[in-house]
């Protein structure tokens, strides 16, 4: 299996502020990578898929981003509606997700 | 739009199996995707589990293997999880979704959560 190690396990931020999540992939994944949001109480929601297309309807503050097997989701001015968890989850073989980070405000 | 949704018992006992039901509407599950069961412990980790592929093929996580079945019933639109076996290892919230090779789970049910107790 690909593994993929998600970090930081958990984050605190401001509205407005510029949060980055990254994931690592085990070995090369190409640009098979999706991210998901999970907001309290609801089934996860697909962000991004091929490691920086925005899935219909993700605001454009969003954005994903490869250098190797190292992947990112950057969002540009933190939202108290982007409250919640994110994963990042690799579609290169049998999907395989990240731990998971838990986005809280400051 | 697609719509899914899960339904089963939230209790099973150890040893026995867990069976669950994603309803489809929206789209037939014959025209394309891959569908699919996720699961979610408690804790957060993110698991697949395995799919049905539109055309009927299966493929299950090897961790699971021995364990799991995914069957359908196309004249009701629906598709099924079978576990057997479960411990309470399989605690878990578990999610149904449509599932694009490549790209990722494009629709997810609102997950129904499962405990395996005595």
């Amino acid at each position: 299996d690909i593994q993929m190690t998600q970090s930081p396990a958990s984050l605190s931020a401001s509205l407005e502020e510029i949060v980055t999540i990254t994931c690592q992939a085990s070995q090369d994944i190409g640009n098979w990578l999706a991210w998901y949001q999970q907001k309290p109480g609801k089934s996860p929601q697909l962000l991004i898929y091929d490691a920086t297309s925005l899935a219909d309807g993700v605001p454009s503050r969003f954005s994903g981003s490869r250098s190797g097997t190292q992947y990112s989701l950057k969002i540009s001015r933190l939202q108290v509606e982007d409250i919640g968890s994110y994963y990042c989850q690799q579609a290169h073989s049998n999907p395989t997700f990240g731990a998971g980070t838990k986005l809280e405000l400051k | 739009e697609i719509q899914l949704q899960e339904s089963g018992p939230g209790l099973v006992k150890p040893s026995q199996s867990l069976s669950l039901t994603c309803s489809v509407t929206g789209y037939t599950i014959t025209s394309g995707y891959d569908w699919s069961w996720i699961r979610k412990f408690p804790g957060n980790k993110m698991e697949w589990m395995g799919y049905i592929s539109y055309s009927g093929s299966t493929n299950y996580n090897p961790s699971l293997k021995s364990r799991i079945s995914i069957t359908r019933d196309t004249s009701k639109n629906q598709f099924f999880l079978q576990l057997n076996s479960v411990t309470t290892e399989d605690t878990a919230t578990y999610y149904c979704a449509s599932h694009t090779m490549g790209i990722g789970f494009d629709y997810w049910g609102q997950g129904v959560m499962v405990t395996v107790s005595s």
